[in-house]
């Protein structure tokens, strides 16, 4: 069964607003949460990550939320560009096993 | 920079063939790991390995194995190939239990 899940398989955004990208988790052990973004025929590429201590953090255009009682995390790219169009998969941690558990992935693609 | 990198970017095979895909990154990391990414399921774990000659199954290990003779050289083996083991496959590595580096994956189809 899935502890990490993301419900949105797509969202379509126009260029300049705000793109939200949700992520739902079962584990309450999970230590880290981190979201990676792919290119078609590439690697993912890690993007931004919180600890399960704090409950928000900022990366330039980017910002993810954790609402531990909810279970809950969030993805902010504001302002959101052409280059953001991507894949981007919401994914977890325990600190004591080096296992990620990865949300099925929701595919961002921002209109010009 | 992490730079992981796998031997194919594409790959064609026939059912029952035996298939080897490899993977090398050049930092030094400790772990590394194995996923099919398939489209609607996300990335799953088939194997990691945390040391040399050390492996642990991952979710989906079935009908795969694995080596690790050196620290910087992770190979995935599909003993037998079956049409359901097309997909795209992503090796990983990291340092401690943190952020992974990625390869840039290898889309094998079997025919």
């Amino acid at each position: 069964d899935q502890q990490v899940k993301q419900n949105s398989p797509s969202l379509s955004v126009q260029e300049g607003r705000i793109s939200i990208l949700n992520c739902d988790y079962t584990n309450s052990m999970f230590d880290y949460f981190l979201w990676y973004k792919k290119y078609p025929a590439e690697g993912p590429t890690f993007l931004i990550s919180i600890s399960s201590i704090k409950d928000k953090n900022e990366d330039g255009r980017f910002t993810v939320f954790l609402n531990k009682s909810a279970k809950h995390l969030s993805l902010h790219i504001v302002p959101s560009q052409p280059g953001d169009s991507a894949v981007y998969f919401c994914a977890a941690l325990i600190l004591y096993d080096y296992k990620l558990s990865f949300g099925a992935g929701t595919t961002v693609t921002v209109r010009a | 920079d992490v730079k992981v990198t796998q031997s194919s970017r594409y790959l064609v095979k026939r059912t029952g063939e035996k298939v080897f895909l490899e993977c090398v990154q050049d930092m030094d990391h400790e772990n590394m790991f194995w996923y099919r990414q398939d489209p609607g399921l996300g990335l799953r774990l088939i194997y990691f390995s945390y040391d040399v000659k050390m492996k642990e199954k991952g979710d989906i290990p079935e009908g795969y194995s694995v080596s690790r003779e050196k620290k910087e050289r992770f190979s995935l083996i599909l003993e037998s190939a079956s049409t359901n083991q097309t997909s795209m496959y992503l090796c990983a590595s990291s340092l401690e239990g943190n952020e992974q580096y990625f390869g840039p994956g290898t889309r094998l189809t079997v025919t």
